[in-house]
């Protein structure tokens, strides 16, 4: 079983939708996680953080169930500028220093007009 | 521009050819990370340094593998004897740690290495 596991998609919407992702984890250790943005052909870009049960910026909410050990990112009133692959990001230890990031294999998002 | 740094932006190599990528991260950044990324793919870790000490290397990290903070600045990946295998975008990162702060990485822009 992969550390981090997302559904690839890809999800096409249509721009004002809300579109959700999901992503589970296998490491209990793991204490925070993280949504990067990544479009195509450049870096990923840290798009949120999620420390505790969750966090919302602007349109954009991340989740956490730790029972469950999945972690969700909910996107409302897509926007075209929003097509790109999230990457779920789940770092093997806690603390406030994580070492290597271990990625999913990203979820692609596409808005269209 | 302050960002991570990563030269060349592209590599096109032969099998069996030797190349050198480099790696500048943000100043004042103490730790430094490689990753690999395939198509359709998330970033692989492939091994990280904080100031020059190498802590923590991947089992993807071959023999052909090798990586150098050699002044606790900027690191080079060199991968010898290239196997098409070896094609990836190549990503560097690097993040302040140890003073209190959460450990935030940020990548550089990679560098697309095609072994034909």
């Amino acid at each position: 079983r992969k550390e981090v596991e997302q559904d690839p998609g890809p999800f096409n919407v249509p721009e004002g939708a809300t579109v959700a992702f999901n992503c589970t984890y296998s490491n209990s250790a793991s204490q925070s996680f993280f949504w990067y943005r990544q479009d195509c052909r450049k870096e990923p870009k840290l798009l949120m953080s999620v420390y505790s049960s969750g966090n919302e910026d602007g349109r954009f909410t991340a989740q956490l169930n730790r029972a469950s050990q999945y972690i969700s990112l909910l996107i409302r009133d897509s926007k075209l500028s929003d097509s790109a692959t999230y990457l779920c990001v789940a770092p093997p230890f806690g603390g406030t220093s994580y070492g290597k990031l271990t990625f999913g294999q990203g979820t692609i998002l596409t808005v269209h007009p | 521009d302050t960002g991570v740094s990563q030269n060349p932006r592209h590599k096109i190599t032969k099998r069996g050819q030797n190349v050198t990528f480099r790696c500048d991260p943000i100043s004042e950044h103490n730790r430094l990370y490689w990753y690999r990324q395939t198509l359709g793919q998330g970033p692989e870790f492939l091994t990280y340094f904080q100031n020059e000490a190498q802590l923590e290397k991947s089992r993807l990290l071959s023999d052909r593998f090798s990586a150098e903070r050699p002044k606790g600045s900027f690191s080079t990946l060199e991968i010898q004897r290239t196997e098409q295998g070896d094609s990836a975008m190549y990503l560097c990162a690097s993040s302040l740690v140890g003073r209190g702060y959460q450990e935030t990485q940020y990548f550089g822009p990679g560098t697309r290495l095609l072994v034909l």
